[in-house]
Order: C-alpha cells, then sequence, then structure tokens
C-alpha cells in the first residue's frame, strides 16, 4: 500500500495569510494527487485533482502543485470559510488518504 | 444534478453483518463511473472499503477482502455495502462516492451515515 504522510496535523492561522499543506507519498505517485476539503458534520469536498488541476467552483485562491512523492496545497488570502481540515489522497494505486490537516484560526 | 444518499442501521452488534445502501439520482450506476464506499474512523483517518464498476465489476481493499461485498439493484440505481463479522473496530461513519471509471479522486459523496458497533 502507499502511505500518505501530512506533515502537520493542525496549523493555526490568520484570516488573510497564504497556507501551505504539505503531503509526501511512500513513492512515486506519477501526480495521480488530489485535495479534499472537509468541514464539520460534512462529507469531504474535491478540491483539486491531478495535483494541480482545479475543480469546477472551487476559488482560484486554491492551488497545487508538486511532483513525484512530494505535493502541496496552497491557499493565498485565507477566509472564513476555508477553515477547515484538509485531505490529500493518491489514486496511483488504489485509494488512500493522508491523515488530515486542520486549519484554525489563532 | 448527482446525488448519493445513504441509509442504515446506525447500531450494530459485534460479530453481526452492517448493511448499508448508497441511493443514486441524477446519474445512472450503470454508466460510466465506478460506486465505492469510504468510511472516516472516530479521529478522523479515511479508508476506502471498495467500489462496484458500471459494468458489476468490483474491487475491494485487501484488508477488507474476507469480510466485505459490494452489490447493486440497477432498477433501483442503488448500490449496497455488506461488512461481516464487525467488530468495534468498524465504528465509523460510511460514505459512498463516485469517480470516474479507472484510477481517478472521487467527485461526488453521499453526506454519510454514522455507524457503532456495540452491544
Amino acid at each position: 500500500d502507499i502511505q500518505m504522510t501530512q506533515s502537520s496535523s493542525s496549523f493555526s492561522v490568520s484570516l488573510g495569510d497564504r497556507v501551505t499543506i504539505t503531503c509526501k507519498a511512500s513513492e512515486d505517485i506519477y501526480n495521480r494527487l488530489a485535495w479534499y476539503q472537509q468541514k464539520p458534520g460534512n462529507a469531504p469536498r474535491l478540491l483539486i485533482s491531478g495535483a494541480t488541476s482545479l475543480e469546477t467552483g472551487v476559488p482560484s485562491r486554491f492551488s497545487g502543485s508538486g511532483s513525484g512523492k512530494d505535493y502541496t496545497l496552497s491557499i493565498t488570502s485565507l477566509q472564513t470559510e476555508d477553515v477547515a481540515t484538509y485531505y490529500c489522497q493518491q489514486y496511483w494505486s488504489t485509494w488512500t488518504f493522508g491523515g488530515g490537516t486542520k486549519l484554525e484560526i489563532k | 444534478d448527482v446525488q448519493l444518499q445513504e441509509s442504515g442501521p446506525g447500531l450494530v452488534k459485534p460479530s453481526q453483518s452492517l448493511s448499508l445502501t448508497c441511493t443514486v439520482t441524477g446519474y445512472s450506476i450503470t454508466s460510466d463511473y465506478a460506486w465505492n464506499w469510504i468510511r472516516q474512523f472516530p479521529g478522523n483517518k479515511l479508508e476506502w472499503m471498495g467500489y462496484i464498476s458500471y459494468s458489476g465489476s468490483t474491487s475491494y481493499n485487501p484488508s477488507l477482502k474476507s469480510r466485505i461485498s459490494i452489490t447493486r439493484d440497477t432498477s433501483k440505481n442503488q448500490f449496497f455495502l455488506q461488512l461481516n463479522s464487525v467488530t468495534t473496530e468498524d465504528t465509523a461513519t460510511y460514505y459512498c462516492a463516485r469517480h470516474y471509471v479507472g484510477y481517478y479522486a472521487m467527485d461526488y459523496w453521499g453526506q454519510g451515515t454514522s455507524v457503532t458497533v456495540s452491544s
């Protein structure tokens, strides 16, 4: 199984901050990487697939980058509605998720 | 609009079987996509459990392979999860979700249903 590691389980951030969340795969996943946003009581919402492709309706302040084993999700100018937990997921070989990174307001 | 909705018992006794239904509206489960079960444990870890494809083929997480079965009723546009011999470790929120056939991300999810395994 491919393991996905999100090094930070939580972040304290301020509104307007630029936020970067990292995700590392245990082997090369060839950009088969998705990012999801989950708010309490809700299902995960797909934000980015293919490491960099923004889903329809996702604000342009979200972006993804990376290659090989290492990937990042960036949020420019954090808004109140962005406070959530973010998960990475690889789909190169079946599907596995990172442990999540929770954003909290300072 | 595509919608998925999970349903089933919220409480299951240890050693019994867990059975859930996912009802899909707005898209036929016999077209193009694979239909998944994913669960989220207390503490928020997410685990892909398996899928049934538009053609009826299935794929399961090897960690569950001996206990899981995913089937469907195309006339009702529903698919089902059965997990046998449950323990308290199977307590989780269970989601159904779809992905395009092949290896793709999950683009539509149900709202989830909480299942507790307890005597």
